[in-house]
């Protein structure tokens, strides 16, 4: 069965340092997400892409966020400098169809911020 | 903006069990989802209900878009049922925060 991944499952960092979180998406998929979750809170929504641009992104997504699709596979976020509110875990989701369609999560990357 | 709001917080329930989740939201939305996150934290996506009624095996959902709630509904209840369960709205009428979650409900499901 086709699946999402993510990597790295840790990452930890020094405040004001940038990391790149990486996703590799379902291959047919053509719409994909990334969300993030602080520690026993709810899942908060980021950023959805698709055709190769931002279609919606919420508050949290500030200029310190930006996602890029480099190649036909991968799909990252980059967060420039942390902040140690940054600290959560970060799901990338992809699905065929937008919102209306079944979303396929991958397993997360945890980011601590130190 | 919109609220959302999920009921109960917490349940427990006996294996075998039925039980009704409930998600309330403020204004009228697009779309309506639900997911489920394991105790690993893996997160499911259950269904895309944004009115009317699905059904997949013990677990079922009801959105009445009218009246601004959905339910999910589990039946015969199983230890791998545990977990949290969040509803998603997908709403318009902001230019930002356009997909919130609810807080989640979460299930204990004990042998």
């Amino acid at each position: 069965e086709p699946e999402v991944t993510q990597t790295p499952s840790h990452q930890v960092t020094q405040m004001g340092q940038e990391v790149i979180l990486r996703c590799v998406p379902i291959s047919n998929h053509l719409y994909f997400y990334w969300y993030r979750q602080i520690l026993g809170q709810k899942v908060e929504f980021l950023v959805s892409f698709y055709n190769n641009e931002i279609s919606e992104k919420s508050e949290i997504f500030d200029d310190q966020f930006s996602v890029e699709r480099p190649d036909g596979s991968n799909f990252t976020l980059k967060i420039r400098s942390t902040k140690l509110e940054d600290s959560a875990m970060y799901f990338c989701a992809s699905t065929g169809r937008g919102f209306t369609d079944t979303q396929y999560f991958g397993p997360g990357t945890r980011l601590t911020v130190l | 903006g919109i609220q959302v709001e999920q009921s109960p917080p917490d349940l427990i329930l006996q294996e075998g069990a039925n039980s009704t989740l409930r998600c309330n939201f403020s204004d009228s939305v697009n779309n309506l989802q639900w997911f489920h996150q394991n105790p690993w934290g893996q997160l499911i996506n259950l269904f895309y209900i944004p009115s009317g009624t699905k059904q997949n095996g013990r677990l079922s959902a009801t959105t009445v878009a009218t009246e601004r709630y959905s339910l999910l509904y589990i039946s015969s209840s199983q230890t791998t049922d545990s977990g949290v369960y969040f509803c998603a709205v997908e709403y318009s009428k902001t230019s930002y925060d356009k997909v919130i979650f609810g807080p989640g409900t979460s299930l204990s499901v004990i042998p």
